[in-house]
């Protein structure tokens, strides 16, 4: 199992330009968050998907949209990218089975935005 | 969910027990507590989690007080790969398993 991985590893975008991270797990979790970690802080919560084709906005949605269209994948996107957007972004997943289902995260995209 | 607090580091010598507090006052019966470690901006691990009782597995031994107020993560012999920061997180039931994590504890191990 490949677990949580994510796509690109590391992207250095223009103001404005916009893209998207792609998250993809192996485990049949049914949960998947997108998370940011600006410098010296912990993490924040975007968006989370309880299932496929649904999705919930987090702590801090402001300028990201997300789509789950197949169950192992969870795409996080941009439209406009802004300076204050530079940060790492982390992928998780959980499943539903149990209510103590603990959470696995990918290795993060670092995204920088001039 | 409850919040938690961290002291923002901690230091222990290499082969010495490393124990992290928590403090979760405001925490509700049905919250659970979960810790995650983050080694040099990788992906979060987890560690290990508890409702009430006390709970070891292979990497770490969890202490919850009786009050559940607050609770200490427990490395018994930490190595210099132990260095790292750990979130302590308070999770409650059934809410879609969403975590919200401080700004946790820089864990520095020292020869």
């Amino acid at each position: 199992n490949a677990g949580v991985t994510q796509t690109p590893k590391f992207r250095v975008l223009k103001t404005g330009q916009s893209m998207t991270l792609l998250c993809a797990q192996d485990m049949n979790h049914e949960y998947m968050y997108w998370y940011r970690q600006d410098p010296g802080m912990g993490l924040r919560l975007i968006h989370y998907s309880v299932g496929e084709g649904t999705t919930a906005k987090g702590e801090v949605p402001d300028g990201y949209n997300v789509s789950r269209l197949k169950k192992q994948n969870f795409l996080l996107g941009l439209e406009s990218a802004a300076p204050s957007q530079t940060s790492v972004y982390f992928c998780a997943s959980t499943g539903a089975g149990h209510s103590t289902d603990t959470q696995y995260f990918g290795p993060g995209t670092r995204l920088t935005v001039l | 969910d409850a919040k938690t607090t961290q002291p923002p580091s901690m230091d222990c010598a290499e082969g010495r027990a490393a124990n992290l507090p928590c403090n979760h006052s405001t925490i509700s019966g049905n919250e659970y507590v979960y810790w995650y470690r983050q080694i040099h901006s990788q992906g979060p691990q987890y560690i290990i989690h508890g409702l009430k009782n006390n709970e070891t597995n292979e990497m770490a031994s969890l202490i919850i007080t009786e009050d559940r107020k607050s609770s200490t993560l427990i490395l018994p012999h930490a190595t210099l790969r132990d260095t790292a920061v750990y979130y302590c997180i308070v999770r409650a039931f059934n809410n879609f398993n969403k975590f919200y994590f401080g700004s946790g504890t820089k864990l520095n191990v020292k020869p």
